[in-house]
């Protein structure tokens, strides 16, 4: 059964660090992971997908890589700001057309 | 892009009661749709695959006579929960396969509160 872990639980840093948020998942035999930001009370913002022939996506100061053979993945931020305080959650799905599976999500505090 | 819409964003009802959680692909037909479930400081759990013009399919442990999910047309799925009580009080999202897509796309959840 597949399993996705992210480490840490949260993380707390000072505006401007750079950072990385790590997942990890039990069964290498995935077709896409995806990262997501979610906002206290609020809906899920899909940040970065990747299939599973890709090894790195990126969007802005997200950058996001995929490891397959280790069952790894990480989204590294660069120069953190106050507004990227949230959860971000890493979910992979199996299949095509297959529900996705989450990790418990790392809850980021960005300082001014 | 993509949008999936859910109505209502938030709903209060009295326990014993039944409540209609509506999930909408706006602007793309969606085979596929999924319900999840998150709890406070918890991720999101899958509940169930709904797929139209069929029954959905439960994941373990969820009561299908008490989430009734229908998927009536390409753009449209409804869970009721019925006979709701303080304990089915969470946060639910759906999401949508998109056709031909690489990725699903999620509504923007509903929260349900069973007083």
């Amino acid at each position: 059964k597949q399993e996705v872990t992210q480490i840490p639980a949260a993380l707390s840093v000072p505006e401007g660090e750079n950072l990385v948020l790590n997942c990890s998942f039990t069964d290498s035999a995935i077709y896409n992971l995806q990262w997501f930001r979610q906002d206290p009370g609020k809906g899920l913002t899909s940040l970065l997908l990747i299939q599973s022939s890709q090894r790195e996506q990126t969007s802005g100061r997200l950058n996001a890589s995929l490891d397959k053979s280790s069952g790894r993945s990480t989204l590294y931020i660069a120069a953190s700001q106050p507004g990227d305080s949230a959860t971000y959650l890493c979910a992979v799905g199996l299949q095509a057309g297959t529900a996705l599976i989450f990790g418990k999500g790392t809850t980021l505090s960005v300082s001014s | 892009g993509a949008v999936v819409s859910q109505h209502p964003s938030w709903v209060i009802c009295k326990s014993g009661t039944s409540v209609k959680i509506e999930c909408r692909s706006l602007d793309f037909q969606a085979t596929t749709m999924f319900w999840y479930r998150q709890f406070p400081k918890q991720s999101l759990m899958l509940m169930a695959t709904s797929n139209e013009g069929s029954k959905a399919t439960y994941e373990q442990g969820v009561e299908k006579d008490k989430f009734l999910i229908n998927h009536a047309s390409l753009t449209l799925s409804t869970l009721t929960v019925t006979s709701a009580h303080p304990e089915d009080s969470s946060f639910y999202i759906c999401s949508a396969d998109g056709q031909g897509a690489y990725e699903q796309y999620f509504g923007p959840g509903t929260r349900l509160t069973v007083t």
